[in-house]
């Protein structure tokens, strides 16, 4: 059974950095891509970042662009968000999401198992 | 990045009901296009992927139409443990953008 346990979620001061990591099982990790959605209180979901099974390819969504990073240690069945600057905004349940294969770049690739969430809160 | 409305926003159904939710892309997507069932305080579910393949385990008064720009998520029969908010999410872009979402509730 696939199973992905977020942690890390913590309250953080504006402007300090926090990583967040999702421990994976029940599947091999390294054959397929990861990634992060958000959602903040009361609203919707809204995809951060994903990762290829090999860390060759990394995108981020335009709202976190330049204060985030996506990471993965395949060796360790883990995936990671590290973030920098954090903004008020930035508070939410921070979800990790395996894909349904490995290839970032492969169109129609959905998110076929999720987490249950680490929460984020930022402020002061 | 492509858009993705979602309409309507809420929509109040009883059980028995035929339920259809619509999402629009704001350029073509092909078929490339899932939709995921979320129940408060749950993690998103996959329900269809590649606009109308039922993902394993779904029951099949889900269904899902449409290719280009707009696409349609139907229910058959509602059934009590169907009420939760529903999303389209695009993949055709790398920027894999959801719609905002719509929230079926009771009558």
């Amino acid at each position: 059974e696939v199973q992905l346990v977020e942690s890390g979620g913590d309250l953080a001061q504006p402007g300090r950095s926090l990583r967040v990591s999702c421990a994976a099982s029940g599947f091999t990790f390294d054959d397929y891509a990861m990634h992060w959605v958000r959602q903040r209180p009361g609203k919707g979901l809204e995809w951060i970042s994903g990762i290829s099974w090999n860390s060759g390819a990394r995108h981020y969504a335009e709202s976190v662009k330049g204060r985030i990073t996506i990471s993965r240690d395949n060796a360790k069945n883990s995936l990671y968000l590290h973030m920098n600057s954090l903004r008020p905004e930035d508070t939410a349940l921070y979800y990790c999401a395996k894909a349904s294969g490995g290839d970032l770049a492969a169109v129609g690739i959905p998110f076929d198992s999720w987490g249950q969430g680490t929460p984020v809160t930022v402020s002061s | 990045d492509i858009q993705l409305t979602q309409s309507p926003s809420f929509l109040s159904a009883s059980v028995g009901d035929r339920v259809t939710i619509t999402c629009r892309a704001s350029q073509g997507i092909s078929s490339y296009l899932a939709w995921y069932q979320q129940k408060p305080g749950r993690a998103p579910k996959l329900l269809i992927y590649a606009a109308s393949t039922l993902q394993s385990g779904v029951p099949s008064r889900f269904s899902g139409s449409g290719s280009g720009t707009e696409f349609t998520l139907t229910i058959s029969s509602l059934q009590p443990e169907d009420f939760a908010t529903y999303y389209c999410q695009q993949l055709d872009s790398y920027l894999r953008t959801f719609g905002h979402g719509t929230k079926v509730e009771i009558k």
